[in-house]
This record gives C-alpha cells, sequence and structure tokens, in this order.
C-alpha cells in the first residue's frame, strides 16, 4: 500500500476484555515495528520484527502483550485481559531494511487509540 | 538506559520568528538521531536523519543539528508559520540495539497567525 495502515483507528473496550490491533506494512517492507504512546510519556517501544529473524520482544511490558506477524507483512498486536493502564496510542511502523549502514528511515502509520473503561 | 529529553515541553511563538527546539540524550553511542512531526490523530512524519557522523541536516526550512559528544541536537525552524503547529519529536537510534528507537517525550510548537 502508499502507506502503514493500522485499524481500527479507535478501540474502547472494557477492563478485563482482549484486543486485537492489526498493522498493515508498506508494502515490501521487510521490518515492522510496534510503539506505545502513553498521556503524558513519549512513544515507547514494543517489539520488532525483521524477515523471519525471532522477533525482539524486549520492549512488550508483560505477558499479556503479545504480537505475531503472518507471511511476512501483517501484523497484530494482541492484550489480554486489558487493563486500564493499557489506554494509549499504539503506533506501528515498517522500514525497507535493517542492514547496517543504511539510513533505515521509519515510516508510521496513524496508530491505534485504545481506550479501556 | 538511553534517557532522551527534550525542552522546552511546549512552545508558543507568532508567525515569523525562527526558533530552537532542543533534544538532549544520555548515551552517546547512537547510531543515528531522527527528527520526527506528529499532528494530532496522525502518524509520525519524518522530518530529518542525522548519521553520528554527520553535524547537521538540512530541508526547507529546517535544520538540525548533532552534537554527538556532548549529547545534544538541536532542530532550528526558520520563518516560522501557523501550518507548523504540531508536536516534533526526537529519537535516536543506537549502535547495539538494533533499529528500535528511543524517543522524547516531544515539544508541543504552536506558531500563532
Amino acid at each position: 500500500g502508499a502507506g502503514v495502515s493500522q485499524s481500527p483507528s479507535n478501540k474502547v473496550t472494557e477492563k478485563g476484555k482482549d484486543v486485537e490491533l492489526r498493522c498493515d506494512p508498506i508494502s515490501g517492507h521487510t521490518a515492522l515495528y510496534w510503539y506505545r504512546q502513553s498521556l503524558g510519556q513519549g512513544l515507547e517501544f514494543l517489539i520488532y520484527f525483521q524477515g523471519n529473524s525471532a522477533p525482539d520482544k524486549s520492549g512488550l511490558p508483560s505477558d499479556r502483550f503479545s504480537a505475531e506477524r503472518t507471511g511476512g507483512s501483517v501484523s497484530t498486536l494482541t492484550i489480554q485481559r486489558t487493563q486500564q493502564e493499557d489506554s494509549a496510542v499504539y503506533l506501528c511502523a515498517s522500514s525497507s531494511t535493517l542492514i547496517q549502514g543504511a539510513k533505515n528511515i521509519q515510516y508510521f502509520g496513524a496508530g491505534t487509540r485504545l481506550s479501556v473503561l | 538506559k538511553q534517557e532522551v529529553t527534550q525542552i522546552p515541553a511546549a512552545l508558543s511563538v507568532p508567525e515569523g520568528e525562527n526558533l530552537v527546539l532542543n533534544c538532549s540524550f544520555t548515551d552517546s553511542a547512537i547510531y543515528n538521531l531522527q527528527w520526527f512531526r506528529q499532528d494530532p490523530g496522525k502518524g509520525l512524519t519524518s522530518l530529518l536523519l542525522i548519521q553520528s557522523s554527520q553535524r547537521e541536516q538540512t530541508s526547507g526550512r529546517l535544520n538540525a543539528s548533532l552534537d554527538k559528544s556532548s549529547g545534544r541536537s538541536t532542530l532550528y525552524i526558520a520563518a516560522s508559520q501557523p501550518g507548523d503547529s504540531a508536536t516534533y519529536l526526537c529519537a535516536v537510534r543506537m549502535e547495539t540495539s538494533g533499529s528500535r528507537l528511543t524517543f522524547g517525550e516531544g515539544t508541543q510548537l504552536t506558531v500563532n497567525p
């Protein structure tokens, strides 16, 4: 596609429910990233995928968070048993390469605003 | 752990002014530094990327500088316009942490007509 696409744009859920957030990266981009932007805080790295390599999950805040990337393209971020502190904007980004020396500019989607009541 | 700080948190200026946004980072072992713009309800747009070996980058009315040894970067905006109103984010990529970015909390800029 022309840009990184995320859905839904807004999601309201009740505490304790599971949610799935979707990211469709730019076609041909091999790297995909998830970040979280909470009110009053900067963007926090959550997870990234590069090709068929094992993902870097070091930013996931708890085991309630997981993500997968099917077929090297679309990614889904799943939050189980949501808590109010999970309320944030979840941003996805993609880039064309992780080859050392490349600029590796990350292109961001518009995000999913998650509200946990 | 890398920490990125942006000052000021918010800035309001009249149209036409030149302005400087500041970014500092605690660990100088960076691979590159990027400045992004974020508009309400939208994603981030990359403005300028400076490699660790560079001192500055320019794009139109924007000029970003980098002093890696002192852990500082500035974004200079010349002749500001109301359309420049947005949140500006600074992010660093470390030499050893792959491509993950560490962001500052941003400077919210308002340019008044």
